[in-house]
């Protein structure tokens, strides 16, 4: 079955860049989205087809997406922003989750 | 589009679960849309369960076909899930979504709150 793999964890200070990854074979090949999950709340979605970002979100979010990595990231990271991101994409008709990031802003 | 689960919040080993999402602000056989749903367990990542169309046609997770059902109630606006035999593996939050899709791409918008169900007994 297909798997997106995310590192466990990322730390950013405030007002840095901070870059999330998601890696699958070949997945630059699919469309890729993200989903900002803060706790006690539902998943929001903040970028779909792999680059563009829903009407609400901040433009300090932006995505791509090549070869076998999809990335997100977040410029100007502020502390709002402290969050678990998690990576999706199709495969086969099947919905496929990464592992998630929780993203520290210290 | 706003969506809401409900359901009971404790289900016993090898009992049926049982879920309803209630769509509002709009209709579920809104053609822009099918429907999903999608669980947590607790400190794990997200698991897609799995769809319906506004027509009827579901797909499923391959790891929980055998025990999942997700229908679809129009006149109530209502979409459901129903898993069977379930374990304490079970026992996680579960969201329901709407899914926007085109010709070639799909992504989950808007979910619901998410409701706890925990398997014991």
């Amino acid at each position: 079955s297909y798997e997106l793999t995310q590192p466990p964890s990322v730390s950013v200070s405030p007002g840095q860049t901070a870059s999330i990854t998601c890696s699958g074979d070949k997945l630059g090949d699919k469309y890729a989205c993200w989903y900002q999950h803060k706790p006690g709340q539902s998943p929001v979605l903040v970028i779909f087809q792999d680059t563009k970002r829903p009407s609400g979100i901040p433009e300090r979010f932006s995505g791509s997406n090549s070869g076998n990595t999809a990335t997100l990231t977040i410029s100007g990271t502020q502390a709002m922003d402290e969050a678990d991101y998690f990576c999706q994409t199709w495969d086969s008709s099947t919905a496929v989750f990464g592992g998630g990031t929780k993203l520290t802003v210290l | 589009v706003q969506l809401q689960e409900s359901g009971p919040g404790l289900v016993k080993p090898s009992q049926t679960l049982s879920l309803t999402c209630t769509v509002s602000g709009g209709s579920i056989t809104n053609t822009n849309y099918y429907w999903s749903w999608i669980r947590q367990p607790a400190g794990k990542g997200l698991e897609w369960i799995g769809r319906i169309y506004t027509t009827g046609s579901t797909n499923y997770n391959p790891s929980l076909k055998s025990r999942v059902t997700i229908s679809l109630d129009t006149s109530k606006n209502q979409f459901s899930l129903k898993l069977n035999s379930v374990t304490t593996a079970d026992t996680a939050i579960y969201y329901c979504a709407g899914v926007t899709y085109t010709t070639s791409s799909n992504w989950f918008d808007p979910w619901g709150q998410g409701t706890l169900v925990t398997v014991s007994s």
